[in-house]
């Protein structure tokens, strides 16, 4: 059965203190990798595609890899603003019907 | 600015109601889709159209109807014969369906008593 099984569940961190986020999944044919950030009360928003093993994508104080197995969310120095929680969703056949996603990390950074 | 709207933000109904949850989009996308959000668990699909007058059944279809006679619009129908309707409803278009990145709305918390 395909998954995705993200971790931390939940993690809190003091503004500038880097750690990574993990999604991991168990699907074969990988499509696409897709990470999106989450508001409470709103929709997500989409923050990086990673296709193949060794991509990275990096967008302010956030990077994104992929692996065969799984991929990381690296946030270096952050922020309150980012506190969020964030998502993957992988695509393992043709077709964005074909998404898992996961359950998610909810991330607090405090002040 | 373009974007997906949905409405309204709550929605309180009795057991036993229909009730429509609306979404629209101005992004000039073909595929819209409709997700449910429950806590703990992954964002499950409930319908996706490709195009106008044409959409599929996703995991989670049963007790749940749609509509698309314009490429704008994508109106989910929740029927009184979807057992657990309470949660967060999420309408997302995309550029095409070929895993192309989705683009969500703010979402619709429906709350039936």
């Amino acid at each position: 059965e395909d998954q995705v099984t993200q971790s931390p569940e939940a993690l809190r961190l003091q503004e500038g203190e880097s750690s990574s986020l993990n999604c991991s999944y168990t699907v074969s044919g990988l499509r696409g990798l897709f990470w999106y950030r989450q508001d409470p009360g709103k929709g997500p928003e989409f923050l990086f595609t990673l296709y193949s093993a060794g991509e990275e994508k990096e967008k302010e104080r956030l990077k994104a890899t992929l692996t065969k197995k799984e991929s990381f969310l690296h946030i270096t120095a952050p922020k309150p603003e980012d506190s969020a929680t964030y998502l993957c969703a992988v695509g393992w056949n043709f077709g964005n019907e074909k998404l898992t996603f996961g359950t998610g990390t909810r991330l607090t950074i405090i002040p | 600015d373009g974007g997906i709207t949905q409405s309204p933000k709550y929605l309180f109904r009795k057991e036993g109601q229909n009730v429509t949850l609306s979404c629209e989009q101005n992004l000039n996308h073909d595929a819209m889709y409709w997700y449910r959000q429950d806590p703990g668990q992954g964002l499950r699909l409930i319908y996706y159209s490709q195009i106008v007058n044409d959409f599929q059944k996703g995991d989670i279809a049963e007790g749940y109807s749609v509509s698309r006679e314009k490429k704008e619009s994508f109106p989910l129908t929740v029927t009184s014969a979807q057992k657990n309707p309470t949660a967060f409803y999420l309408c997302a278009s995309s550029v095409n369906r070929q895993n192309s990145p989705l683009h969500f709305g703010n979402g619709t918390r429906l709350t039936v008593t």
